[in-house]
């Protein structure tokens, strides 16, 4: 099966401007979460979809967003881009099954964003 | 709320020694823990995973990691380190029962010399 894909793999960007990322989950996975990559911060929960539903959320602004389409794809929208936002933005899919025990999220390579 | 420390930041050994990640936990309930490992311009890559079964968890490339609940610790540990094992390691708390909200440790940054 193919991993995660995630487009583009750079982005560069100027304050103020917004940005869209995508995300293709492995073939079957319901889930799709992100995740923010920083030096300072570290890696930190953005949020998940499934179904096309917003499942769980972290603590980010309401600048940061996304959606899920109908094949499990995923979008992430940054606007009004801050120089802060700079980072490597990851997705991760999975089954998104209810069992007992989690599912195993596998990650893609991410994306890397710098702000200007 | 779910957290995890990772108390060393960088750990460094020679090739053929024991390597030993700590991680301690913090956690209201029964946690679901994981260590993940992530290779320098590759993607992250879990190792293993605890979710209240056997409290000793073998993962990949010989690594394993206990849970114990009396000391809220879920070290990694590795017999023999090989050069390929130099990498990131995040020791991770899942922060729902899907395993689909992960809250990450800072990380330890695995050095081997030869």
């Amino acid at each position: 099966k193919a991993g995660v894909t995630q487009t583009p793999r750079y982005l560069i960007k100027t304050r103020g401007q917004q940005v869209t990322l995508s995300c293709s989950p492995i073939s079957g996975h319901r889930s799709v979460s992100w995740y923010q990559q920083t030096p300072g911060q570290g890696l930190q929960f953005l949020f998940e979809y499934f179904s096309e539903t917003q499942r769980n959320k972290g603590n980010f602004p309401g600048r940061f967003s996304g959606r899920q389409f109908s094949n499990s794809r995923s979008e992430m929208n940054v606007s009004t881009l801050e120089l802060g936002d700079s980072a490597l933005y990851l997705c991760a899919s999975s089954l998104g099954s209810s069992g007992s025990t989690p599912d195993t999220q596998y990650f893609g390579p991410g994306t890397r964003l710098t702000v200007l | 709320a779910q957290s995890v420390t990772q108390l060393d930041s960088h750990v460094s050994v020679s090739e053929g020694t024991p390597v030993l990640l700590r991680c301690n936990y913090s956690s209201s309930y029964s946690p679901s823990l994981f260590w993940y490992v992530q290779h320098p311009n590759k993607g992250l890559q879990l190792l293993l995973k605890y979710t209240s079964a056997a409290t000793l968890v073998k993962g990949i490339n010989g690594f394993e990691a206990e849970f114990k609940k009396s000391e809220t610790s879920f070290h990694l540990t590795k017999p023999s380190a090989h050069m390929s094992d130099a990498a990131e390691y995040f020791c991770v708390v899942s922060d729902n029962q899907a395993g689909t909200a992960l809250i990450f440790g800072k990380g330890t940054t695995l050095s081997v010399s030869s």
